[in-house]
């Protein structure tokens, strides 16, 4: 079975441009999660999928951060125009359907893009 | 909001020899999972351990095991017979419905 495929893996850019990241889930699985990991520190979750409909996106900084998932397949995140302090790894992850009231679904990673701001 | 807490920025064990990463959390809900992640240098986040709150024995895989003490919230990982292999970053992390992660230990192995 493959894995969670994530490209660009590196990308360098100078602040105030865009960027954009692509990510494409085990197949079949239904959620789609996107985290920022700033040096130093856990991974943190901007968004979450469901399908193609948004379940959470209450840390995504709106102003500036998109995140789309066409056909519930894969997704895009964008960040637009970028700031010195969007410097981070950012991960992507899926996993299957829950089971019903489950608090609980294993989330399998990809290899993350290593975003520089300049 | 749930928090998790990782007190020990790096660590370090002789191979062969064991190490415990300590892991503290705060939350208000009776039922919950607790993970520990490893981050090699490669970025990719790879499950070593899983624990279900409800259950009270303590969850082992091989030469990892964890002390989950409820009360206290706090879910230390115990790994035995070190391996160079075992060097990397390990995250402590909590789950009800969103994986919450503390901050990171750094594991060295010597030779």
């Amino acid at each position: 079975e493959a894995g969670v495929a994530q490209s660009p893996r590196y990308k360098i850019i100078e602040k105030r441009q865009s960027v954009a990241f692509w990510c494409n889930p085990i197949s079949g699985h239904a959620t789609l999660y996107w985290y920022q990991q700033i040096l130093g520190q856990g991974p943190k979750l901007l968004i979450q999928f469901q399908n193609n409909g948004v379940v959470d996106d209450s840390q995504l900084p709106k102003d500036r951060f998109s995140a789309e998932r066409l056909k519930g397949v894969d997704s895009t995140l964008k960040i637009q125009p970028a700031k010195l302090e969007d410097s981070a790894v950012y991960l992507c992850a899926s996993s299957s359907d829950p089971p019903l009231a489950a608090i609980y679904n294993e989330q399998f990673f990809g290899p993350g893009t290593r975003l520089t701001v300049l | 909001a749930q928090t998790v807490t990782q007190s020990q920025p790096e660590m370090s064990v002789q191979e062969a020899e064991t190490v415990t990463l300590s892991c503290t959390y705060d939350t208000s809900e009776s039922d919950y999972y607790l993970f520990w992640y490893k981050q090699p240098p490669s970025r990719q986040m790879i499950l070593v351990i899983r624990q279900e709150a409800y259950k009270q024995q303590n969850a082992t895989e091989n030469r990892f095991s964890v002390n989950f003490q409820k009360a206290a919230k706090s879910f230390s990982l115990k790994i035995s017979d070190s391996q160079l292999g075992d060097a990397a970053m390990y995250f402590c992390a909590y789950c009800r419905n969103k994986l919450v992660f503390g901050a990171g230990t750094i594991l060295r192995v010597k030779s």
